[in-house]
């Protein structure tokens, strides 16, 4: 059974930074790429990032790139997302997806249950 | 406001047939980038509901169907169930925007 289960959720004020982290189980972890997908209180879902399966690229929405950063560690079948500069407007439940697919026909087949990130002074 | 746009409610009692639509461009459905679909229930994460516009993982149940056509894809679910109650989002890719992209989710109430 795939699983995806997130941890490093909190508070934290402007400006600060937080380490999320993803364990995967049930699945050749190497063999996909892998995302974050995040949800404001209230709203609809939007894609922050994605990683190579083995590492070797990534990917940000505009609203994040140059302050989160993210990354895996195949041998622990873990991924990362590192956030730092947060605004109030990082505000959200951050989800742990897997990607699956191709080119055109690209989507995201296993979700974590999410981890809440709450950015308050 | 999302690139994919979805009504953000429609409503069915059971033994009716309800659609949600999700319009989007010629850079993305319209650029032959499929459709998927996610299905939230209240509190839970998003779970996927049709894959490359109209399949199904195993475990959906046959009464929810996608379609695609144009710029345009629907999600369409034959005679609702109380259990249906939930926000349902479409997915595709957009090549001018470089990003997976989701619709702003539509609220399905069962009367």
């Amino acid at each position: 059974e795939v699983q995806l289960v997130e941890s490093g959720g909190g508070l934290v004020q402007p400006g600060g930074s937080l380490t999320l982290s993803c364990a995967a189980s049930g699945f050749t972890f190497s063999g996909y790429w892998m995302h974050w997908v995040r949800q404001a209180p209230g709203k609809g879902l939007v894609w922050v990032s994605r990683i190579h399966s083995d590492g070797s690229s990534t990917s940000y929405a505009d609203s994040v790139k140059g302050r989160f950063a993210i990354s895996r560690d195949n041998a622990k079948n873990t991924l990362y997302l590192q956030m730092n500069s947060l605004r109030v407007d990082d505000t959200a439940v951050y989800y742990c997806v897997r990607g699956r697919g191709y080119d055109s026909a690209y989507y995201f087949d296993y979700w974590g249950q999410g981890a809440l990130v709450t950015v308050s002074s | 406001q999302s690139v994919l746009t979805q009504p953000p409610s429609v409503s069915g009692a059971p033994g009716q047939r309800v659609s949600i639509s999700c319009t989007g461009s010629s850079s993305n459905i319209g650029a032959g980038y499929d459709v998927h679909w996610y299905q939230q229930l209240p509190g839970t994460a998003p779970k996927l509901l049709i894959y490359a516009n109209s399949n199904r993982p195993s475990g959906v149940p046959d009464r929810f169907s996608g379609s695609n056509s144009g710029t345009s894809a629907s999600l369409a679910i034959t005679g609702p169930q109380a259990e249906d109650e939930a926000d349902y989002y479409c997915q595709s890719y957009d090549r001018s925007l470089s990003t997976w992209l989701f619709g702003g989710g539509t609220k399905l109430t069962v009367l």
